[in-house]
């Protein structure tokens, strides 16, 4: 089975750091992606890690450890537009076919207040 | 704008209606994918199509049927469903090839309500 965690919810005030973390158990795994979603639109993507280490993009850097099956998404200089729900997802192979497929956390809702 | 577009945005329908979903993109890509979020659950993979052909239905019941006519169109159609159904409809693409093939894009969506 397919097991993937991250917190529910967090808060953080406009400016500072938040890091989200997310643990996966997963019957393989072919790289660790983190989309973004407001509310009421699609989810874009943010970041993929496959090797371990650190991503950055910007304000966002995303971490990977394959070993502890352990990612986290940091957002620094937070704005009230990064108010959202951060999803945290793992490409696994396919059962039934070649290839591979994304396996998604419930996601993390931050809320950024002044 | 993702350049997936999904249509109607948002549908209410009885449990005995038929309905269809439809999702369109121009990007070039491949690989087509219907997924389901419901309040407070993970988004759910449903079907996966990669050049027209369907190499995944993740145990989804026959009331949702997928038809991909090409690659860069797929519907889903609805018939006889139940009021937990209702959630977001989500399709996505991907190339399978290329420097973006790591990158699945999201259409807006389609609100489902059952009633």
């Amino acid at each position: 089975g397919q097991n993937i965690d991250q917190p529910t919810e967090m808060t953080a005030t406009e400016g500072a750091i938040v890091q989200i973390n997310c643990t996966y158990q997963t019957s393989g795994f072919n790289g660790l992606f983190w989309y973004q979603q407001h509310a009421g639109e699609a989810p874009t993507f943010l970041s993929y890690n496959v090797l371990d280490g650190l991503e950055e993009k910007g304000r966002f850097s995303s971490f990977l450890s394959r070993s502890k099956g352990y990612s986290y998404l940091l957002l620094k200089e937070l704005q009230m537009k990064d108010s959202a729900s951060y999803l945290c997802a793992v490409r696994v192979p396919m059962i039934k076919a070649a290839g591979n497929k994304l396996t998604f956390g419930g996601g993390t809702r931050v809320l950024v207040k002044p | 704008e993702t350049g997936v577009t999904q249509t109607p945005r948002h549908l209410v329908m009885g449990m005995t209606n038929k309905k269809s979903l439809k999702c369109e993109q121009h990007l070039g890509h491949n690989a087509m994918y219907w997924y389901k979020q419901s309040a407070k659950k993970p988004l759910e993979l449903m079907f996966v199509y990669n050049f027209k052909e369907q190499t995944e239905n993740n145990s989804v019941p026959s009331r949702f049927s997928p038809e991909c006519p090409n690659s860069s169109h797929l519907f889903l159609h609805l018939h006889t469903l139940q009021p937990e159904d209702s959630a977001l409809y989500l399709c996505a693409s991907r190339p399978i090839a290329g420097s973006e093939r790591n990158t699945i894009y999201f259409g807006e969506g389609s609100w489902l309500t059952v009633v």
